[in-house]
Order: structure tokens, then C-alpha cells, then sequence
């Protein structure tokens, strides 16, 4: 039973414009949620994150917005470049037990 | 700064024999984990560290695998006998104590079990 899950496996965005990486939780006790990003052959790296008490975080290109309600984030690229193509993974938080979806694959294309 | 270190970065067992895998972690960071992903899935927590003790080792399948963090500093995870379904990215990560840190994740060592 996935208590994360991002259902889209992949998405393809035009360089310059806006990705959107969704993600879906069931467990109401997550308190914390971070998104990575992860390259081939390499671990996955931090990307951004929000606490359960706030609905929205930025860094930079990089926005997460948490609907608690809908126990759903979404990430946010915008302006896409190529370099941000990867594998996407959310991840939530229960009590320092971290919980990952499956992941997305974005290709942001020239 | 030097980030999570860990080797060997790819390693091939015939199965039945052992293997370990070392992890040095950031320095300063007393929280240690080891993962494992699978192709196509997200990393699953084998084992947490606090300094030197196991404090969530729930989903650690004991009877071939064990992990050490002497002196709270770096670690090894040791499979006997390694099996072919074993055949996965193992992944290291280390983070600050106290809730709603991020870990940060060595490059990962991929095992193959022939």
C-alpha cells in the first residue's frame, strides 16, 4: 500500500516553460515533506521542503505547495531547463520515518 | 566540504558469498542511514542510526543482513549470503539529529547478484 504516490511516471515540459510534479499522501500524521532530485548513477539530492503548518515554500526557480486537505503537493519549475532533467522523488515525513513515492521522470527539451 | 562518501560504487557476488558496503558520512552529522532502491522505486529505509545506536532497524532483514556504526562515525552494512533478488542500489545518507531535517545521500553502491 503506497502512502505516497506520484502517479504520473513521467513528464516531458518545453525548456522555458513551467514543470509541475504532483504528489498524493494518505497518512494524515505526515509533518514534513521534501522533494529530491536524482540523477543516473548518482543518490538522490535534496531539493526543497515544507512543513505540515505551511501551504507554500520557494527557492528560486523551485515552489512547493502543500493542500493539506487534499493531502496533496505539488512541485513547481519555472523557468524548465534542460539541466533539470531527472527523476523526481517526494517524500514524507512521519516521526523522522521518511516514506518516498516512486518517482517522476521529468525531460525538459531544448 | 566532503559529502557522503561511500565505496564500492559497484560491486558483482556470485550468490551465497558476502559482501559490505562502507559509508562515511558528513562530517558533524550523528544521523545515519542505509537505503535501498530498486529500479523504479523510491529508496527504502533499511536501517537508522543515532550515533552509534540502531534506533529503526524494523524493516533490516537480520537473518542476512547486519550493519554497524562503531564509534557513531562511519558504517558498513554486510550481507550473508547474498541472494539474487539482493541485486539493488544500496544507498547511505546522513543528516543532522532533531525532526524535519533533510539527509543527504552518498552516490550509492549498485550490487549485483550472479
Amino acid at each position: 500500500d503506497q502512502q505516497v504516490k506520484q502517479n504520473s511516471p513521467s513528464l516531458s515540459v518545453q525548456e522555458g516553460r513551467i514543470s509541475i510534479l504532483n504528489c498524493d499522501y494518505t497518512n494524515s500524521m505526515f509533518d514534513y515533506f521534501l522533494w529530491y532530485k536524482k540523477y543516473p548513477a548518482e543518490g538522490p539530492t535534496f531539493l526543497i521542503s515544507i512543513s505540515s503548518i505551511k501551504d507554500k515554500n520557494e527557492d528560486g526557480r523551485f515552489t512547493v505547495f502543500l493542500n493539506k486537505s487534499a493531502k496533496h503537493l505539488s512541485l513547481h519549475i519555472v523557468p524548465s531547463q534542460p539541466g533539470d532533467s531527472a527523476v523526481y522523488f517526494c517524500a514524507a515525513s512521519n516521526n523522522r520515518k521518511l516514506i518516498w513515492g516512486l518517482g517522476t521522470s521529468l525531460a525538459v527539451n531544448p | 566540504e566532503a559529502g557522503v562518501v561511500q565505496s564500492p560504487r559497484y560491486k558483482i557476488i556470485e550468490k551465497k558469498q558476502p559482501v559490505a558496503f562502507w559509508c562515511n558520512p558528513i562530517s558533524g552529522h550523528n544521523t545515519l542511514y542505509w537505503y535501498l532502491q530498486n529500479l523504479g522505486q523510491g529508496p527504502e529505509l533499511l536501517i537508522r542510526y543515532e550515533n552509534e545506536e540502531a534506533v529503526d532497524d524494523s524493516q533490516l532483514p537480520k537473518d542476512r543482513f547486519s550493519a554497524e556504526r562503531l564509534k557513531g562515525v562511519d558504517s558498513t552494512l554486510k550481507i550473508q549470503p547474498a541472494e539474487l533478488g539482493d541485486s539493488a542500489v544500496y544507498l547511505c545518507a546522513s543528516s543532522f539529529s532533531g525532526p524535519n531535517t533533510e539527509a543527504f545521500f552518498g552516490q550509492g553502491t549498485r550490487l549485483t547478484v550472479v
